[in-house]
């Protein structure tokens, strides 16, 4: 199994540029996730799905959108990329009556 | 919301010491508890977790203490190694399941 799986791994973006962030998993699980990590802040949740079909912000939800495409895929968008959105952006998923997750590799985005 | 404090920020210690990692939480309410690990370039790992209605928990090397009445819990490595050089996050959350992550730990074990 793969898990879950995050692309691009590394992007770098100018002030005021858009791109999606691509998340899918292929563990059949209902909810999904989409975190930043900065350093000395822990992972702070930007959006999740709880199923298909809703999405709820999270704590950091400002300047993202978010779309659960079906049950697999969770993208993250950001339509006028800041340098204070420069980070690592995890996506998770979980499992109906679980209660851990299962993180991606990551991806590293720089806005310049 | 929920927030959660972690300390040390960094922890050093030689191979065989044992590493002891605390966190507070803030919601009484909050009944989940897990801890995971971050090596380079990788997404966060469970390891290990607690439930409230459980004072400690072990696995192998690795355990987990919670004090519901004071809300804080802790991860206890014994015989460190040098793989077990990482960040580590502890977590919380209540039955909706979205975690409220610490600060993170980086752990050094030096050989």
């Amino acid at each position: 199994n793969a898990g879950v799986t995050q692309t691009p791994k590394f992007q770098v973006l100018k002030t005021g540029q858009s791109m999606t962030l691509q998340c899918a998993q292929d563990m059949n699980h209902n909810s999904m996730y989409w975190y930043r990590q900065d350093p000395g802040m822990g992972l702070r949740l930007i959006y999740y799905s709880a199923s298909e079909g809703t999405t709820d912000k999270g704590e950091v939800p400002n300047g993202y959108n978010v779309s659960r495409l079906n049950k697999r895929e969770f993208s993250l968008r950001l339509e006028s990329a800041a340098p204070s959105q420069t980070s690592v952006y995890f996506c998770a998923s979980r499992g109906f009556g679980q209660d851990g997750y299962t993180f991606g590799s990551g991806t590293r985005l720089t806005v310049v | 919301g929920e927030n959660v404090e972690q300390h040390p920020s960094t922890l050093s210690v030689q191979e065989g010491d044992s590493a002891v990692i605390k966190c507070t939480y803030s919601d009484s309410a909050s009944n989940y508890f897990p801890w995971y690990k971050q090596e380079l370039g990788k997404g966060p790992q469970l390891i290990i977790d607690i439930r409230s209605n459980v004072g400690e928990k072990k696995d192998q090397r690795i355990a987990v203490t919670l004090n519901k009445t004071a809300k804080h819990f802790s991860l206890h490595i014994t015989e460190t190694q040098p793989e077990d050089s990482a960040v580590y996050f502890c977590a919380a959350s209540y039955s909706s399941g979205k975690l409220t992550f610490g600060q993170g730990t980086i752990l050094t074990v030096h050989p």
